[in-house]
C-alpha cells in the first residue's frame, strides 16, 4: 500500500519563529500536496508539486513557502509563524496516469502556534 | 460561499441501519472523490467516481453531474464505520487538486 509519512506528528512552536513540515513518500508519485484542516473550512490546498524541483501555488498560499528537493521528499515552510497557522496539515502524494488521480494522505501533523 | 456542500453535518445510526451521505457542488468538475477520515486524522480514499455509480463492498457511490449531486450510501452499517466522510471536487482541468466540503460526522451506536 502507498505509504506517505508526516513528521513531526505535534509541534508547537512561538510566534515569529521558522517552522518545516517534512513530508516522505515511498510510492513514487509524480504529484504531492499540502493541506491544512480547520473547524469550519475543511481541507485547503496550501502548495503542490508536479515533481522533484517544482512548486505551485495551491489556494491559500500566503505565508507558507514549500520545496520539493527529491520525487520523495516535500516539505511546507513557515518562515515567520502566526497564531492563525495553528492547524493540522496533511500531505498526500498521487499520480495521475490517466485522468483519475487517487490521493494518498499522511496521517497529519498537528502545529500549533503561541 | 462553499462550493461543496454537505449534508448532514452528522449522523448518529443504530448498527444495522443504513446512511445516505450527500454532496452537492456548484462549480464545473472533474471528478468528486470521497474519502472517510479517521477518528485521530488519516484520510483514506474510498471512491475516485466522475460519474455514474461505484460499488465497494457495502458501499455505493452515485454521481449525477447534471444534477450537481454525489452521494454516498453506506448499508448494514457497523460500528468501525463511524467517523468522517468527506466528499472533494476535483475541478476541471485541475487534476488532483482537491475542494473538500466539511464532511459528515457518522457515529454508529452497537
Amino acid at each position: 500500500e502507498a505509504a506517505v509519512t508526516q513528521s513531526p506528528r505535534n509541534k508547537v512552536a512561538v510566534t515569529g519563529g521558522k517552522v518545516t513540515l517534512s513530508c516522505n513518500q515511498t510510492n513514487n508519485h509524480n504529484n504531492m500536496y499540502w493541506y491544512r484542516q480547520d473547524t469550519g473550512h475543511g481541507l485547503r490546498l496550501i502548495h503542490y508539486s508536479y515533481g522533484a524541483g517544482s512548486t505551485e501555488k495551491g489556494d491559500i498560499p500566503d505565508g507558507y513557502k514549500a520545496s520539493r528537493p527529491s520525487q520523495e521528499n516535500f516539505s511546507l515552510i513557515l518562515e515567520l509563524a502566526t497564531p492563525s497557522q495553528t492547524s493540522v496539515y496533511f500531505c498526500a502524494s498521487g499520480d495521475a496516469t490517466t485522468s483519475a488521480e487517487t490521493l494518498y494522505f499522511g496521517s497529519g501533523t498537528r502545529l500549533t502556534v503561541l | 460561499g462553499q462550493q461543496v456542500q454537505q449534508s448532514p453535518a452528522s449522523l448518529v445510526l443504530q448498527e444495522g441501519e443504513n446512511a445516505e451521505l450527500q454532496c452537492n457542488f456548484s462549480t464545473s468538475l472533474n471528478s468528486m472523490q470521497w474519502f472517510y477520515q479517521r477518528p485521530g486524522g488519516s484520510l483514506v480514499s474510498l471512491f475516485y467516481n466522475p460519474s455514474g455509480t461505484k460499488h465497494s463492498g457495502r458501499l455505493t457511490s452515485t454521481t449525477v453531474i447534471k444534477e450537481r449531486r454525489s452521494s454516498l450510501h453506506i448499508s448494514s452499517s457497523q460500528t468501525t464505520d463511524s467517523g468522517t466522510y468527506l466528499c472533494a471536487l476535483e475541478r476541471t482541468g485541475n487534476t488532483g487538486k482537491l475542494i473538500f466540503g466539511l464532511g459528515t460526522t457518522l457515529q454508529v451506536q452497537p
